[in-house]
């Protein structure tokens, strides 16, 4: 199996741009989660899908955030606009039975806005 | 809230010499506790879920073991190759994963 797949892998821009980062989860699997990790914050959940549903999106800092789950195989992650406190690595991980199961994280997307 | 805290921060030891890692959590109603292993530059790898008091896992030359209040992982005769940081997370009532800060583990040859 390909394991959890995201892209890029690292994203450099300059504050106030659009910034979409994208995931492909494991084959079969029906939850997805967006983290986040700083070294302040540690690993924070941002939003979480179920059948691409959004199930909780309450660790969403504000509403430059948004995240959305077109299909079974794909989402994203977009904020609009950046700013430099957005900068952190961006994690995607997959569940196979909902978020009380094992979850298994992609390599993740380091974002640096300037 | 549920909250999860790691220690120590860090720790480094020989190849060989034993140790653990602690992880004490608060929580309403367990659903379970996790550990993963973290290597830098890449994502977390999952290692074990531990869901009642007195359970034990084992993988190689890792051991996790859960009591109500925390969760302690073993590592016996570590090698280099078991530097990481190691992350505990516990699953609560909210059904979200709350992360604690990690333990950065560097074992010298």
């Amino acid at each position: 199996d390909a394991g959890v797949i995201q892209s890029p892998r690292h994203e450099v821009t300059e504050m106030g741009q659009e910034v979409t980062l994208r995931c492909k989860p494991i084959s079969g699997h029906n939850s997805l989660f967006w983290y986040r990790q700083t070294m302040m914050r540690g690993l924070e959940l941002l939003i979480y899908f179920n059948n691409n549903v959004p199930i909780d999106d309450s660790g969403m800092p504000e509403d430059r955030f948004s995240a959305k789950m077109p299909n079974a195989s794909f989402s994203t992650l977009k904020i609009q606009p950046s700013e430099p406190r957005d900068s952190a690595v961006y994690f995607c991980a997959s569940s196979d039975r909902g978020p009380r199961d094992t979850q298994y994280f992609g390599p993740g997307t380091r974002l640096t806005v300037l | 809230e549920d909250q999860v805290t790691q220690s120590p921060e860090a720790l480094r030891l020989q190849e060989g010499e034993s140790s653990s890692l602690n992880c004490s959590y608060t929580v309403s109603g367990l659903r379970g506790l996790f550990w993963y292993r973290q290597d830098p530059g890449k994502g977390p790898e999952f290692l074990f879920t531990l869901y009642s008091a007195g359970e034990e896992k084992e993988k190689e030359r890792l051991k996790a073991t859960l009591t109500k209040k925390e969760s302690f992982l073993h590592i016996t005769a570590p090698k280099p190759e078991d530097s990481a940081t190691y992350l505990c997370a516990v699953m609560g009532g909210a059904q979200k994963l709350v992360f604690g800060q990690g333990t950065r583990l560097t074992i010298n040859p």
